[in-house]
């Protein structure tokens, strides 16, 4: 069954702690994007990846850090740096550059306590 | 960079009646427009989209029309029934952006019985 893969759902952190959250796809997509979502201010940018062993600045990197050193796989890293890391996070996947259809996965919540 | 104003941010209707949400865009390079639909808890998807060579494009019940010249764009859902409730949310990007999707802040679509 094809898809992309998130986890963990839920994830909770201490402030001060980096903590890593996973994708990872089998549709042989060679694009992958991470987005966050708040409430009232819809999917924002943060890194995007057109091909292994390459990544993108979105338009909110600041504080998060992204690798690609496969194909299915974009693990985004939510650093101490990030002064507001709570967030719903969404990673997606598309089949080529350009436009295309966005594969979104379920999502993974942080909370930072 | 490119904006997307997207409105209203709620919406209610009532079974069997139309909605219609609007969306703005700044930049004049944007040559294709998405609409995702997010049901509550689940993750975004796409339900129809255009590019700039077509002014209209209908699937069933939905439709989407795009006006260049002004730099808007709408979803037009007739007949609308409860499992048309969720948050519908826009976007545009320019081709050779790897989907750079830059999306709208969602409309929260509620169908009443």
């Amino acid at each position: 069954d094809g898809g992309i893969t998130q986890s963990p759902k839920y994830l909770f952190r201490k402030e001060g702690q980096n903590v890593t959250l996973s994708c990872e796809q089998n549709l042989n997509h060679d694009a992958m994007y991470w987005y966050r979502q708040d409430p009232g201010q819809g999917l924002r940018l943060i890194y995007y990846s057109q091909i292994v062993n390459d990544f993108q600045k979105g338009d909110i990197a600041e504080g998060y850090s992204v690798s690609r050193e496969k194909k299915e796989s974009f693990p985004l890293t939510v650093t101490s740096a990030q002064k507001n890391p709570t967030a719903f996070y969404l990673c997606a996947s598309s089949a080529r550059q350009g436009a295309g259809e966005l594969f979104f996965g379920e999502g993974s919540r942080l909370t930072v306590l | 960079g490119e904006n997307v104003e997207q409105h209203p941010s709620t919406l209610s209707v009532q079974e069997g009646d139309s909605a219609v949400i609007k969306c703005t865009y700044s930049d004049s390079a944007s040559n294709y427009f998405p609409w995702y639909k997010q049901e509550l808890g689940k993750r975004p998807q796409l339900i129809i989209d255009i590019r700039s060579n077509v002014g209209e494009k209908k699937d069933q019940r939905i439709a989407v029309t795009l006006n260049k010249t002004a730099k808007h764009f709408s979803l037009h859902i007739t007949e609308t029934q409860p499992e048309d409730s969720a948050v519908y949310f826009c976007a545009a990007s320019k081709a050779g952006t790897a989907s750079k999707l830059t999306f709208g802040t969602g409309t929260r679509l509620q169908v009443t019985l």
